[in-house]
């Protein structure tokens, strides 16, 4: 089985602060981790992947997360946080087969002028 | 490329009728999912197939829900009998395959569904 927990449900920062949105994993078998991002009324898109290669990953749009085993965790962060970042994120996790996703509650990130 | 669409994008309904909704994958995936997004649920997985297999139906919340794929393509998710809990979006996504290493999942827009 299968779990992802997102600590804050709701995230402010101000434009040019760091972002570090938080995602704790369980899994019984070798995670797969994925962050996604949503717009208003729109579907999710991929912003980076977790996939048993390199511990940190770098994704789209300056974002970047890091696995770390010990802590369970895969948080993602950015530098610099940007108006167009405004959006809700949410952590998902999968084993080997990719069967199915696994989200977590989402973050809501708002970016303060 | 084009990406994965669904029809329609919003479909609202009364208590009581069926509906169906729809989606068309990436071309040349073999993987499809279909998740509900709900304020009180969150993001759910409902289905999946490989090809025009469905391995899991675990998520499907009652049975009157069904989804089926033809032609490895298209695939159409329909609830019978619809209830208000029924309003969510319904997110159709696609993936090159299952298989032992996990492939990306590419999301449509999604179909908002009202139960009046």
């Amino acid at each position: 089985a299968q779990s992802v927990t997102q600590l804050g449900s709701h995230v402010s920062v101000s434009e040019g602060a760091l972002v570090l949105l938080r995602c704790n994993y369980s899994s019984s078998v070798p995670p797969y981790l994925f962050w996604y991002v949503q717009y208003p009324n729109q579907g999710l898109q991929l912003l980076l992947k977790y996939t048993s290669a390199a511990t940190l990953v770098k994704g789209i749009n300056g974002f970047e997360a890091e696995f770390k085993k010990s802590e369970t965790s895969f948080h993602l962060t950015k530098p610099s946080a940007h108006m167009s970042d405004a959006a809700e994120y949410f952590c998902a996790v999968t084993g080997s087969k990719n069967e199915k996703l696994t989200f977590g509650t989402g973050t809501r990130l708002t970016i303060i002028p | 490329g084009a990406g994965v669409s669904q029809s329609p994008s919003n479909k609202v309904t009364e208590k009581g009728k069926d509906v169906e909704l729809r989606c068309d994958p990436i071309s040349g995936h073999t993987a499809l999912y279909w998740y509900r997004q709900s304020l009180g649920q969150g993001l759910e997985f409902l289905i999946y197939f490989q090809g025009n297999s469905a391995p899991d139906k675990s998520g499907l919340p009652s049975d009157r829900f069904s989804a089926e794929r033809t032609g490895g393509s298209v695939s159409t998710l329909t609830i019978q009998r619809t209830q208000q809990e029924d309003s969510a979006v319904y997110l159709c996504a696609s993936s090159l395959r299952v298989d032992r290493r996990p492939y990306e999942q590419y999301f449509g827009p999604g179909t908002r569904l009202t139960v009046t």
